[in-house]
């Protein structure tokens, strides 16, 4: 049981360059989020969706766009990337108020 | 809205000495609380979490935490620290007024020494 897998683990992009993460969960579940994390801020909401076709906004979303076109897969899209997107990423899912489960994290460099 | 406070960024304890990370928590709703674990260049692992069933709650690898509405606090506790408890924890809550969105304090490093 592979859990939530994001690909790729690692990337270094130059400012400007645009590039899609991707989160795949087995697990069924119909909420799935994209966070970041960065040093002494915890981490911080995205974006997250409610169900396959659906998106919305977290608390730091500007820059960024997602999709959910199947239940299973997240996507989250950098068109433009900036050097104030290095972070860690990671996304995650849940049944809802139960405990969500995390990847593995993608840690990205914009140079 | 909901927000959560780490209390401490660091924490420092001998092995086999007793943890205490804090927390508190501010919820509109009737919130589910959460500690994870996040090991150096890994991914979160769940703790422990509370539902709103018993306020004293257990966790893996010995930890536990307790629910005190009137303090709003969620505090980790473990009675003896080892080794490979060092890594870095973080409280979270969650509203249930809304789609589940977690909400993370800043974290707090446990360092255990020899």
């Amino acid at each position: 049981n592979a859990g939530v897998t994001q690909t790729p683990k690692f990337r270094v992009l130059k400012t400007g360059q645009s590039m899609t993460l991707l989160c795949a969960q087995d697990m069924n579940h119909e909420y799935m989020y994209w966070y970041r994390q960065d040093p002494g801020m915890g981490l911080r909401l995205i974006h997250y969706s409610v169900g396959e076709g659906t998106t919305a906004k977290g608390e730091v979303p500007d820059g960024y766009n997602v999709s959910r076109l199947k239940k299973q897969n997240f996507l989250l899209g950098l068109e433009s990337a900036a050097p104030s997107q290095t972070s860690v990423y990671f996304c995650a899912s849940s049944f809802g108020r139960i405990e969500a489960f995390f990847g593995q994290g993608t840690r990205l460099t914009v140079v | 809205a909901q927000s959560v406070t780490q209390l401490d960024s660091h924490v420092s304890v001998s092995e086999g000495t007793p943890v205490l990370l804090r927390c508190n928590y501010s919820s509109s709703y009737s919130p589910s609380l959460f500690w994870y674990v996040q090991h150096p260049n890994k991914g979160l692992q769940l703790l422990l979490k509370y539902t709103s069933a018993a306020t004293l709650v257990k966790g893996i690898n010995g930890f536990e935490a307790e629910f005190k509405k009137s303090e709003t606090s969620f505090h980790l506790t473990k009675p003896s620290a080892h080794m490979s408890d060092a890594a870095e924890y973080f409280c979270v809550v969650s509203d249930t007024g809304t789609a589940s969105k977690l909400t993370f304090g800043t974290g707090t490093r446990l360092q255990v020494t020899l």
